[in-house]
């Protein structure tokens, strides 16, 4: 069973601080990797891909990828309340290129 | 119109109803996919269509019945759902359906509530 795991909180960080987001899978083969943000009652928005190992930057986005370890994070520098939402970590794993399998997320409160 | 759009955002409807959902991506995308969302659970993929072509069936039940005319509709009828059916259901779309990297975009969802 290929499974994609995260610590589904909640995560609770004070406004300004760096939230930081964890998720591993279990197919070593896994070779791109998404990070989605769901606000309640919404639909996933993608915010960062990678797919080589190291960071990825985007704006106060960091996106990490270790695939020896088989772990991919999230940063999120200067969090604001508006940042407060679930994220969704999704891995495209060996043998289905076009099939995402998802994490459960883990809800980050961000608190002024 | 931008992205993916679903309608209805919300649905109720009684065990032996028939409805279906709609669906339809304005990215120039190839691929539409199905998936639904319950409360605690992950995202599930139900269906893959690949330039109008189904290339996943997730073992979904019959009662769910997929249908993608072109490549920017897609459709989910449905018919003697069951209570545990009610939950979120998403439509995304992505450039293509082959390749590890194709970021998918998702519609607003429909809630859908079976009394």
């Amino acid at each position: 069973q290929k499974e994609v795991e995260q610590n589904s909180g909640p995560l609770s960080v004070p406004e300004g601080a760096i939230a930081s987001l964890n998720c591993t899978y279990s197919d070593r083969g896994s070779q791109s990797f998404f990070w989605y943000r769901q606000y309640s009652g919404k639909s996933p928005e993608l915010i960062m891909f990678i797919y080589s190992n190291g960071d990825k930057e985007d704006g106060r986005f960091t996106a990490q990828l270790n695939k020896a370890s088989q772990y991919v994070s999230l940063l999120i520098r200067d969090s604001q309340p508006s940042d407060s939402a679930t994220y969704l970590c999704a891995v495209n794993m060996r043998g289905s290129n076009y099939k995402l399998t998802f994490g459960k997320g883990t809800l980050l409160t961000v608190n002024p | 119109e931008t992205g993916v759009t679903q309608t209805p955002r919300h649905l109720v409807m009684g065990m032996t109803n028939k409805k279906s959902l709609k669906c339809e991506q304005h990215l120039g995308h190839n691929a539409m996919y199905w998936y639904k969302q319950s409360a605690k659970k992950p995202l599930e993929l139900m269906f893959v269509y690949n330039f109008k072509e189904q290339t996943e069936n997730n073992s979904v039940p019959s009662r769910f019945s997929p249908e993608c005319p072109n490549s920017s509709h897609l459709f989910l009828h449905l018919h003697t759902l069951q209570p545990e059916d009610s939950a979120l259901y998403l439509c995304a779309s992505s450039p293509e359906g082959q390749g590890p990297n194709q970021p998918q975009h998702f519609g607003d969802g429909t809630r859908l509530s079976i009394l």
